[in-house]
């Protein structure tokens, strides 16, 4: 079955532009998942969604926005884009949520670069 | 809250070494634990995971981990490095449930021919 798809895959803005992410989840998967990799920071947690409804979110300022559709599809908004927001974007589905019961698979990520 | 600590950004073995990946978490309810692996241009993989029950577990690609409660480590070993192992690998912690995983800063696991 397909995986995780994430586009598009490279993306090169200037600072003070927005940008939107897509990611389509696996088939029948219901949770989708958001995280920001640098090298710095390493990976973390942006936020995550279920059935169109916000669950859980991490520690990253309101320009950091997201959103799912009733096919379970997701997109993540950056607006007033920093260099700082230069990162690997990855997203992540799961037919729950739950990791101790569910796996997540992970896409290949959206690779953001803000000039 | 939940924390990881890889040992090692960087560790670099002969192709048929034992590898040994080593992660250290803190957290303040049972953990959750897991190790993922990067390869190049590409999104994460599960390579196992520790919920409860047996503290020794098998992964995918010969990998396992052991969690000991009583060091609050969880490393990754695997008898005999192949040329394929070499990625990023990185050690996570949950608390279960839907709570986001917190992941290590990673390691970069080089396999030398």
């Amino acid at each position: 079955k397909a995986g995780v798809t994430q586009t598009p895959r490279y993306l090169i803005k200037t600072r003070g532009q927005q940008v939107t992410l897509s990611c389509s989840p696996i088939s029948g998967h219901r949770s989708v998942s958001w995280y920001q990799q640098t090298p710095g920071q390493g990976l973390q947690f942006l936020f995550e969604y279920f059935s169109e409804t916000q669950r859980n979110k991490g520690n990253f300022p309101g320009r950091f926005s997201g959103r799912q559709f009733s096919n379970s599809r997701s997109e993540m908004n950056v607006s007033t884009l920093e260099l700082g927001d230069s990162a690997l974007y990855l997203c992540a589905s799961s037919r729950t949520g739950s990791l101790v019961a569910d796996t997540q698979y992970f896409g290949p990520g959206t690779r953001l670069t803000v000039l | 809250a939940q924390s990881v600590t890889q040992l090692g950004s960087h560790v670099s073995v002969s192709e048929g070494a034992l590898v040994l990946l080593r992660c250290n978490y803190s957290s303040s309810v049972p953990p959750y634990l897991f190790w993922y692996v990067q390869y190049p241009n590409q999104g994460l993989q599960l390579l196992l995971k520790y919920t409860t029950g047996a503290t020794l577990v098998k992964g995918i690609n010969g990998f396992e981990a052991e969690f000991k409660k009583s060091e609050t480590s969880f490393h990754l070993t695997k008898p005999s490095a192949h040329m394929s192992d070499a990625a990023e690998y990185f050690c996570a912690v949950s608390g279960g449930g839907n709570t986001p995983l917190v992941f290590g800063k990673g390691t970069r696991l080089s396999v030398i021919a």
